[in-house]
């Protein structure tokens, strides 16, 4: 166990829709990472949120949006969805914002019909 | 972009064989790699890192070398389990928090 906690685990929408991912970091940890895995291009970096703050911006589409709150609990916001937003979406996180291992929740597997 | 690679989608091993997992990268300037392991249905789960200022580091049953030279990576894992079947990936940090993950190889591991 990661100590890195996603929900929903499964999400199914349809195109069009907006939805919400919720990502729990470790006890302690500052930083949450947001990635999408998906068949043909593995694990994709998404966007970086250091306490609250905006840290770093991977390949994010506009369409998709994200946030730490003051708890430290982050969301990725997806809307206007295609069908090639199906993917797994992990979050991640660390202690800090240097080089350090990042750890993983089990993801929440995102279905468009 | 910069990107981190791997040379073999599948490798196949004998229950109690050894498993030597390999990865290139390609961004000179990178100085920290990840080893993960994603099981099926899970998130990936780290295993062992290595910095740039060694070459090689081991864990439990795990070892990573790292021969910067010809940037590349390796993950050997000793007396192979049917517990050790899943997906490896490596992975390097550059451009400073940005994690890049290579393709993956799957370790199947027969019985």
């Amino acid at each position: 166990d990661s100590g890195v906690t996603q929900t929903p685990k499964h999400l199914i929408t349809a195109t069009g829709q907006r939805v919400t991912l919720r990502c729990s970091p470790r006890s302690g940890d500052l930083s949450v990472y947001w990635y999408q895995q998906s068949l043909d291009q593995g694990l994709q970096f998404l966007i970086q949120y250091y306490n609250g703050e905006e840290r770093a911006k991977g390949n994010i589409l506009e369409r998709f949006s994200a946030q730490q709150f003051p708890d430290l609990h982050s969301e990725l916001n997806l809307s206007s969805l295609e069908l090639g937003d199906s993917a797994l979406y992990f979050c991640a996180s660390s202690g800090g914002t240097g080089e350090q291992p990042q750890h993983f929740g089990d993801g929440t597997r995102l279905s468009i019909l | 972009g910069e990107s981190v690679g791997l040379h073999l989608p599948t490798l196949s091993v004998q229950e109690g064989d050894n498993s030597i997992i390999n990865c290139a990268y390609s961004n000179s300037a990178s100085d920290y790699f990840i080893w993960y392991k994603q099981e099926s249905g899970k998130g990936p789960q780290f295993i062992i890192d290595i910095r740039s200022n060694m070459d090689k580091r081991q864990g439990q049953r795990v070892t990573v070398l790292l021969n910067k030279t010809v940037k590349h990576l390796s993950l050997q894992i000793a007396a192979t389990q049917p517990g050790d079947s899943a997906v490896y990936f490596c992975a390097d940090y550059n451009a400073g928090n940005m994690l890049t993950f290579g393709g993956g190889t799957r370790l199947m591991v027969k019985p």
